[in-house]
């Protein structure tokens, strides 16, 4: 069954420091999206991107983020200067459909670590 | 605003018992609602959907959950609770093109 990979599945960084996580969508499907979860707390819209470009992005993307497809396979997302506070869990998603009653499927997360 | 609230974060039962875990939500557009299921070291996995129509969906593995627009919940239940049921239950609300989700529930079940 097709799914969502992401790498790495944990990645401890000190602060400052530019961190990429990788994830490579199921192949047939052209949406794209990052969610985080800080521990504890909501799982939460970071970003969705479509015919290379974003779609939507929430309050939490800022400058300090980045997405982009550089090779038609692989979605990235970079963070430039990691904050103690970015220390989460980040789900990369895809879909074939968009709108309301698209199905989201996720991957299993890359816990990021900033010291 | 779209909001979802799921009451408890914690729920433990026997197995063998009925599981409830409650989802509330609050938004300015017709929902469409989603229960997601995420078991130790894996991604999110989809158990139901509700779009539009009949108000009690079927799942994947035993589960069901009805959309009571009056109540404005979503609540997930399961007849009888299996061992390999454990895990974290997301109730998330789409009414744009993004995801809105719950605080999760961690259910577990005793045997």
């Amino acid at each position: 069954e097709p799914e969502v990979t992401q790498t790495p599945s944990h990645q401890v960084t000190q602060m400052g420091q530019e961190v990429i996580l990788r994830c490579v969508p199921i192949s047939n499907h052209l949406y794209f999206y990052w969610y985080r979860q800080i521990l504890g707390q909501k799982v939460e819209f970071l970003v969705s991107f479509y015919n290379n470009e974003i779609s939507e992005k929430s309050e939490i993307f800022d400058d300090q983020f980045s997405v982009e497809r550089p090779d038609g396979s692989n979605f990235t997302l970079k963070i430039r200067s990691t904050k103690l506070e970015d220390s989460a869990m980040y789900f990369c998603a895809s879909s074939r459909d968009r709108g309301r009653t698209g199905e989201l499927f996720f991957g299993e997360g890359s816990r990021l670590t900033v010291l | 605003a779209q909001s979802v609230t799921q009451l408890g974060s914690h729920v433990s039962v026997s197995e063998g018992a009925l599981v409830l875990l409650r989802c509330n939500y609050s938004s300015s557009v017709p929902p469409y609602l989603f229960w997601y299921v995420q078991y130790p070291n894996q991604g999110l996995q989809l158990l139901l959907k509700y779009t539009t129509g009949a108000t009690l969906v079927k799942g994947i593995n035993g589960f069901e959950a009805e959309f009571k627009k009056s109540e404005t919940s979503f609540h997930l239940t399961k007849p009888s609770a299996h061992m390999s049921d454990a895990a974290e239950y997301f109730c998330a609300l789409n009414a744009g093109n993004m995801l809105t989700f719950g605080g999760g529930t961690r259910l577990m079940v005793k045997p």
